[in-house]
């Protein structure tokens, strides 16, 4: 799996948009773009992923460079409940079906009030 | 609108109990994950399952065993639990393929204390 790097800690405010980056610079054509997030004492919990194009679901937008070497999770307006650990997970889906998720340290978002 | 139950969210055993770690989904998944998280460690797998009475071992079996005798159930056992076994458990699921489009559901997670 590619390697990613992630800023360890970030704040927002409250009703504004955050912007979690990740870098993914020796990423694979085969390897997907996944996030992920923990808030504290729970299970991970799945948001999105993408290939190349951005991607916008209910709870996030994903936005990858054209050269795949980079991403951007976007939460258009964050609550206090979104205060978590996010992961970026650069995997292939032959792995990813046998289970090899690695989570690297993460980025630990406040949301303030 | 829970998905993946695991039946305790803290234990704590003795040394050398035999632990039984259970998890049950209601998504009729074909695939089920035990995962192992520690700080600074990560998600480690420990077994996965593809399909009933199926098992595969993960990057850190040892210690371990499990058993999925149904669909919906997948259990961890813990031999003869030892210190270095205090760890936070998580379970997980997917859909065949689904993880592609859909990627793990996770349970809320054990934390388990041997002492």
């Amino acid at each position: 799996d590619a390697k990613t790097t992630q800023p360890p800690s970030m704040d927002c405010a409250e009703g504004r948009a955050a912007n979690l980056p990740c870098n993914h610079s020796t990423i694979s054509g085969n390897e997907y773009v996944y996030w992920y997030r923990q808030i504290h004492s729970q299970g991970p919990q799945y948001i999105i992923h993408g290939l190349k194009n951005n991607e916008t679901n209910e709870m996030a937008s994903l936005i990858i460079t054209e050269d795949r070497k980079s991403s951007t999770l976007i939460l258009p307006h964050a609550t206090l409940r979104d205060t978590a650990v996010y992961y970026c997970i650069v995997s292939s889906l032959i792995r990813l079906e046998v289970g090899k998720l690695i989570f690297g340290q993460g980025t630990e978002l406040s949301v303030k009030p | 609108d829970v998905k993946v139950t695991q039946s305790s969210r803290y234990l704590v055993k003795r040394t050398g109990e035999k632990v039984f770690l259970e998890c049950v989904q209601d998504m009729d998944h074909e695939n089920m994950f035990w995962y192992r998280q520690d700080p600074g460690l990560g998600l480690r797998l420990i077994y996965f399952s593809y399909d009933v009475k199926m098992k595969e071992k993960g990057d850190i079996p040892e210690g371990y065993s499990v058993s999925r005798e149904k669909k919906e159930r997948f259990s961890l056992i813990l031999e003869s639990a030892s210190t270095n076994q205090t760890s936070m458990y998580l379970c997980a699921s997917s859909s065949g393929q689904g993880a592609r489009h859909y990627g793990y559901t996770f349970g809320s997670g054990t934390r388990l204390t041997v002492v």
